[in-house]
């Protein structure tokens, strides 16, 4: 069974310009999370996406935002770029069962704001 | 969710079995105990779960406490590709209101030859 997959594995931007990142979750998953890993830190949760509508949101500007499309696959989108964003975004997917979720994660994209 | 404590840092030979401590005394009847490792620059790897009864897959045991205060991940026979950071993560069951994980400082695991 494949696995999250994110992509682009690598993301090289400059200041003000826009990002966007994709994931495509494991078959059968619903549900899509987004977490933000700045270098050194922990994980911050980004966004929740179930079933094609937006869940839950972290502490985080209304400049990072997505979506989730019919497939359940999702976009990530950073606009106005800043150099703190750069970071690890990691995608996770999960589907629930028995009322527990138990999300997996992809391998990331590595965003730089140059 | 309730808050866990584990150790920074711990070591482990290789081929030996790594024992990883974790305290969640303040953990609710409901709350699931949820370990996950990240290897550097990696996603997170999920490992195991449990909610008051032992548990065992492929990759490790977990043994949590008969009061749920505490738990233990341990890895049977640990490899050098076991060297990672280890987080424990108590969550409750699914609900709509937002079932993000919190990662707390995790343990850097150390295996060494």
């Amino acid at each position: 069974e494949a696995g999250v997959t994110q992509s682009p594995t690598h993301l090289i931007k400059t200041r003000g310009q826009q990002a966007t990142l994709r994931c495509s979750p494991i078959s059968g998953h619903t549900s899509v999370y987004w977490y933000q890993q700045a270098l050194g830190l922990g994980l911050q949760f980004l966004l929740w996406y179930d079933e094609g509508e937006e869940r839950n949101r972290g502490n985080f500007p209304p400049r990072f935002s997505g979506r989730q499309f019919p497939n359940y696959s999702s976009e990530l989108n950073v606009n106005a770029l800043e150099l703190e964003d750069s970071a690890l975004y990691l995608c996770a997917s999960s589907l629930v069962a028995g009322g527990r979720d138990t999300q997996y994660f992809g391998p990331g994209t590595r965003l730089t704001v140059l | 969710d309730a808050k866990t404590t584990q150790p920074p840092s711990m070591d482990c030979a290789e081929g030996r079995a790594a024992n990883l401590p974790c305290n969640h005394s303040t953990i609710s009847g409901n709350e699931y105990v949820y370990w996950y490792r990240q290897i550097h620059s990696q996603g997170p790897q999920y490992i195991i779960h449990g909610l008051k009864n032992n548990e065992t897959n492929e990759m490790a045991s977990l043994i949590i406490t008969e009061d749920r205060k505490s738990s233990t991940l341990i890895l049977p026979h640990a490899t050098l590709r076991d060297t990672a950071v280890y987080y424990c993560i108590v969550r409750a069951a699914y609900n709509n209101a937002g079932n993000m994980l919190t990662f707390g400082g995790g343990t850097r695991l150390m295996v060494k030859p």
